[in-house]
């Protein structure tokens, strides 16, 4: 079972609609979680980062984290068309004594008007 | 520049023969990540540096695998006898640690023939 799980999609919503972007991980001695955005030949790019339960919002964006469940989320409002990419879910997993920020497969998200 | 730098973008190399990645990582940031990520898959750990030391080089898949940061600054990864299964891109991340928030590189698209 991979470390990091993300469900590879795709995600379909329509333009205006939530979409919820879902990750799970193993290790309950994770301290961070990251999601990125990669458009198809792009390099990721970071959209939120989360360290403590419950929800973070950054304008469109809400990530929620539930440490017990291991369990973190992503929430896009108002999604628009320029959103569709595929969502990695990062996670720092430890490693001997270091973190190590291990990534999902990702889900690709389409966003159609 | 301000971001990560990676050198080549693109590199073609035929079965055997030996390759040099490079990665210039955000001025000032300790921490330094190479990724392998192949079509359609999120990217897959493959070592870890925290300035010159390598903490973490568990995810190289073969000893044809090698990497340093023999100043803290700029990394290279190399690999021997290259395979075609090597083909993939090549994800260099640096940040100010572990923990952080990680920048990515644009890549260096590999290709064995």
């Amino acid at each position: 079972q991979k470390e990091v799980e993300q469900n590879s999609g795709p995600l379909s919503v329509p333009e205006g609609a939530i979409a919820s972007l879902n990750c799970t991980y193993s290790d309950r001695g994770s301290q961070s979680f990251f999601w990125y955005r990669q458009y198809s030949g792009k390099s990721p790019e970071l959209i939120m980062f989360i360290y403590s339960n419950g929800d973070k919002e950054d304008g469109r964006f809400t990530a929620q984290l539930n440490k017990a469940s291991q369990y973190v989320s992503l929430l896009i409002r108002d999604s628009q068309p320029s959103d569709s990419a595929t969502y990695l879910c990062a996670v720092s997993l430890t490693s001997g004594g270091s973190y190590i920020p291990t990534f999902g497969r990702g889900t690709s998200l389409i966003v159609h008007p | 520049g301000a971001g990560v730098s990676q050198s080549p973008r693109y590199k073609v190399a035929k079965r055997g023969q030996d390759v040099a990645l490079r990665c210039d990582p955000i001025s000032g940031h300790v921490s330094l990540f190479w990724y392998q990520q192949a079509l359609g898959q999120g990217p897959e750990f493959l070592t870890y540096f925290q300035n010159e030391a390598q903490l973490d080089k568990s995810g190289l898949p073969s000893d044809r695998f090698f990497a340093e940061r023999p100043e803290g600054s700029v990394s290279t990864l190399k690999i021997q006898r290259t395979q075609q299964e090597d083909s993939a891109v090549y994800l260099c991340a640096s940040s100010s640690d572990s923990n952080q928030p990680q920048h990515f590189g644009d890549g260096t698209r590999l290709s064995i023939l």
